[in-house]
């Protein structure tokens, strides 16, 4: 069964720093990958996703990730993130076949602090 | 504007008193999910519709109806809540599974349900 970890439940990181939050999955098949970011008081919003293509993945608000396929691993990316980036960030992986089921990380929350 | 709403936004309940979360969406998806998302438990799917008429389960349907009468509407029914449903509720939408689709689910706002 597919499943997925993120590997940090909290990263507190100071403005204009670069932050990674890391995402592995386990899954013996060809998967699709997202990146949703939750802010407070609000529903999930897409930040990005992986399909097919090229493996590095350019989102909404500057975030990037990296699908690699070797360490099963889908880590978000940002070069100098901002407080308005304080969120919960959620990792969720679905396989490609018929296997329509998403399977979701426990989330990350990113604190940005002053 | 394309979007998910959820109503209420809020609701304080007491045990044994059945109530409705109504979740609507304007982009014509055929997919439509509730999920409940609970410290430490990330989002816990609890029913889908693929299309009109057309309902399962997810991972914790205990407790829960859903319907799916019409393409727009995917009301979530707790016809005896517990204290144990307390909890914050997202209704999801999207055009098609989630691997094929190119832009995700859409999410509501959240519902979040206290029952005493």
């Amino acid at each position: 069964a597919q499943s997925v970890t993120q590997l940090d439940s909290q990263v507190p990181v100071f403005e204009e720093a670069p932050v990674e939050l890391r995402c592995n999955y386990s899954s013996s098949v060809s998967v699709y990958l997202f990146w949703y970011v939750q802010y407070p008081n609000q529903g999930l919003q897409l930040l990005l996703k992986y399909l097919s293509g090229s493996t590095l993945v350019k989102g909404i608000n500057g975030f990037e990730a990296e699908f690699n396929k070797s360490q099963t691993s889908f880590h978000l990316r940002k070069p100098s993130v901002h407080i308005s980036d304080t969120a919960e960030y959620f990792c969720a992986v679905t396989g490609a076949g018929n296997n329509r089921k998403l399977i979701w990380g426990l989330g990350t929350s990113l604190a940005v602090n002053p | 504007e394309a979007q998910v709403t959820q109503n209420p936004r809020y609701l304080i309940t007491v045990t044994g008193k059945k109530l409705t979360v109504t979740c609507s969406q304007n982009m014509n998806h055929e997919y439509m999910s509730w999920y409940r998302q609970d410290p430490g438990l990330g989002l816990r799917q609890i029913y889908y519709s693929m299309n009109v008429e057309v309902t399962d389960k997810g991972d914790v349907p205990e407790g829960y109806k859903v319907s799916r009468k019409e393409k727009r509407n995917f009301p979530l029914i707790l016809e005896s809540p517990s204290p144990n449903q307390t909890s914050l509720y997202f209704c999801a939408s999207s055009f098609r599974p989630p691997q094929t689709a190119s832009s995700g689910y859409t999410f509501g706002s959240g519902t979040r349900l206290t029952v005493v």
